[in-house]
This record gives C-alpha cells, structure tokens and sequence, in this order.
C-alpha cells in the first residue's frame, strides 16, 4: 500500500512558470514532510522540508505548502528553470520511526 | 549540508561473485544508515535499515543472506551483494541519519551496480 500519493507522474512547464506537485498521505502520526531532488544518475538531494505545525515554507524559488486537515502537501517551484529539470519525490516520516515513506516522484521537464 | 559519499559510483561484476559497497557520513555522525535500491523511472525501495553497533533491520520481501549490511561505525556502513545475479543489477542508495532530534536523511550519490 502506498503510504505517500503523488501526483502528477510527469510535468512539462515553461521556462519563468510555475511547477507545482502534489503529494497525499493517510497517516495522521506522519510529522516531517520532505521534498527530494534528484538527476539521473545522482543520489536524492534534500530541497526543503515542512513540518505540521506551520502552512507554508518558502526557500528561494521553492515553498512546501501544507493543510493538515486535507492531508495534503504540495511542492511550488517558481521561475521554473531549465535546471530544474529532474525528478521530484516528496516523502513522510513520523518521529517515532525512522523510515521515509516515499511518493512514486514526478519528472519535471521545463523547456527554454 | 551533510556529505554522505558512497563507493564504488559503479561496479560491473560477473554472476556469482561478491560485491561490497560502502557508505560513509563524512561530516557528521550517524546513528542510523538506510539502504535503498532504485530501478530506472521508480521511487527509491527502502532495503534496510541499520544502526550503529546492531543487526540491520530488513524490509519485507529483502533477502538478508544476500544483502549483508554491516554498520561497523558512526560513519560507516556496508552493503555486500552477495552471489550476485543479473536480477541484482540496480541502482543502490544510501542514506545517513544523525542522532537526536534530526529527522532528515542525506543521500548518496548511489551506487549503479551491473551483473553480467
């Protein structure tokens, strides 16, 4: 069972727009939401993470956006750059554990 | 941020053999190592999950006589195919969790290994 929805699978957007990816989950226990980053051939990279007890974080051109009650987080990417093309994998874990249960990642592609 | 190397980047080795991979945390000390597999256009499979000074816990489904992991220090944790198969040809992954209230995993580079 997939602990951690997300969608879409792929996503082409222009250079200077806005990429958005939406991740679900159902375990109301999960209290730490990252999001990854990651080019072919490379390990996972750490974007930004949120937790529970705020709605929104922005760093530079990326913000997590949270509604608890909807259990659902989304990643924005502003300004979209050709460099940002990659795969994106959103994740959940809960303090108690140590395991990150991860989405199924959206492929970004943004064309100049 | 955290370093986390892993070695070899790529191995290319023949059915039957032994192959190790290292993981190292190299500017921080982890209490907790993970260990994933990756097959082309998927999400990353959790395989393992060690601490320092413990037997590894392995997923549902992970052989743990084929897949040894050894997490012999704070910065160091090995994953050893063993009696490696073309099927074993992956791309493996490692993560390092520091202690305390830290809940982020930092990522290898991964290792992409082929069996012939």
């Amino acid at each position: 069972q997939q602990q951690v929805k997300q969608s879409p699978q792929s996503l082409i957007v222009q250079k200077g727009g806005i990429s958005i990816i939406n991740c679900a989950y159902e375990n109301t226990a999960f209290d730490y939401f990252p999001w990854y980053q990651q080019f072919p051939g490379k390990g996972p990279a750490l974007l930004i993470a949120i937790r529970p007890d705020v709605s929104e974080k922005k760093e530079g051109r990326f913000t997590i956006s949270f509604n608890k009650s909807a259990k659902q987080f989304s990643l924005h990417i502003m300004d979209s750059q050709p460099g940002d093309s990659a795969t994106y994998f959103c994740a959940a874990s809960m303090r108690t554990g140590n395991q990150f249960y991860f989405g199924t990642g959206t492929s970004l592609t943004v064309i100049p | 941020g955290a370093v986390v190397s892993q070695h070899p980047s790529w191995v290319i080795c023949k059915s039957g053999t032994s192959v190790k991979i290292e993981c190292r945390s190299l500017d921080f000390q982890a209490t907790t190592m993970f260990w994933y597999r990756q097959f082309p256009k998927q999400s990353l499979m959790l395989m393992a999950t060690s601490n320092e000074g413990s037997k590894a816990t392995y997923e549902q489904g992970v052989e743990k006589d084929k897949f040894l992991i050894n997490h012999a220090s704070l910065t160091l944790s090995t994953l050893t195919v063993t009696s490696a198969h073309p099927e074993d040809s992956s791309f493996y992954i490692c993560s390092a969790r520091a202690g305390g209230n830290t809940d982020t995993q930092y990522f290898g580079p991964g290792t992409r290994l082929t069996v012939l």
